[in-house]
């Protein structure tokens, strides 16, 4: 099946630093990726969604200045946490969409865990 | 509202036949997602259903009925591996996947 990876796996950083998280669809052009956060034990949160060429689309809540999404091809996104503080930390996981014979197929990346300490 | 339910654990026994359900509503309908999640791991694309009826995926199967806003995973000949989370997911009529908030599947031997 379709593979998407994430880099890096995890990270720890310090409080006010940036981290990047790169996002690929390894075998695929996604028409679409999304990124996502999810807290232990609780269900995914979506951030935004972003389409290549264009601003990604962010979710009541989610500060776009803090979390700066770049979609530079159809197989590459990446997710830059800005300033970051230790309510930050949590697990991101990215998602690509494909549409194959008008099914939609979504794949997800096996998640950067993030510590800002 | 838009709203996914699905039953917050269940416990099976090994080799044994489990049937988790979802019933949702949802401001339109492009499609229904099964995943599976362990712990500390990304979810995993099991299924996608877009028309009623019975998939078949080896030992996995997802069933829609879409006049219900229904949908069930059923996982045969239970493995102690299949232990996890089970998340039901509906994309709307924006292309948005609503999640459910996962089904834990506790299996015993």
């Amino acid at each position: 099946g379709a593979v998407v990876s994430q880099h890096p796996s995890w990270v720890i950083c310090k409080s006010g630093t940036s981290v990047k998280i790169e996002c690929r669809s390894l075998d695929f052009q996604a028409t679409t990726m999304f990124w996502y956060r999810q807290f232990p034990k609780q269900s995914l949160m979506l951030m935004a969604t972003s389409n290549e060429g264009s601003k990604a689309t962010y979710e009541q809540g989610v500060e776009k200045d803090k979390f700066l999404i770049n979609h530079a091809s159809l197989t590459l996104s990446t997710l830059t946490v800005t300033s970051a503080h230790p309510e930050d930390s949590s697990f991101y996981i990215c998602s690509a969409r494909v549409l194959t014979g008008g099914d939609h197929e979504q794949y997800f990346g096996p998640g950067t865990r993030l510590t800002v300490t | 509202g838009q709203n996914i339910d699905q039953p917050t654990e269940m416990t099976a026994t090994e080799g044994a036949i489990v049937q988790i359900n979802c019933t949702y509503q949802t401001s339109g309908f492009n499609g229904l997602f099964w995943y599976q999640q362990h712990a500390g791991e990304a979810p995993t694309f099991l299924s996608y259903n877009v028309l009623d009826g019975l998939e078949e995926k080896g030992r996995f199967s997802s069933f829609l009925s879409r006049s219900k806003g229904y949908s069930y995973l059923l996982l045969k000949e239970l493995q102690m591996k299949d232990s996890a989370s089970y998340l039901c997911a509906v994309m709307d009529s924006n292309y948005q996947l609503i999640w459910g908030a996962g089904t834990k599947l506790i299996i015993k031997p």
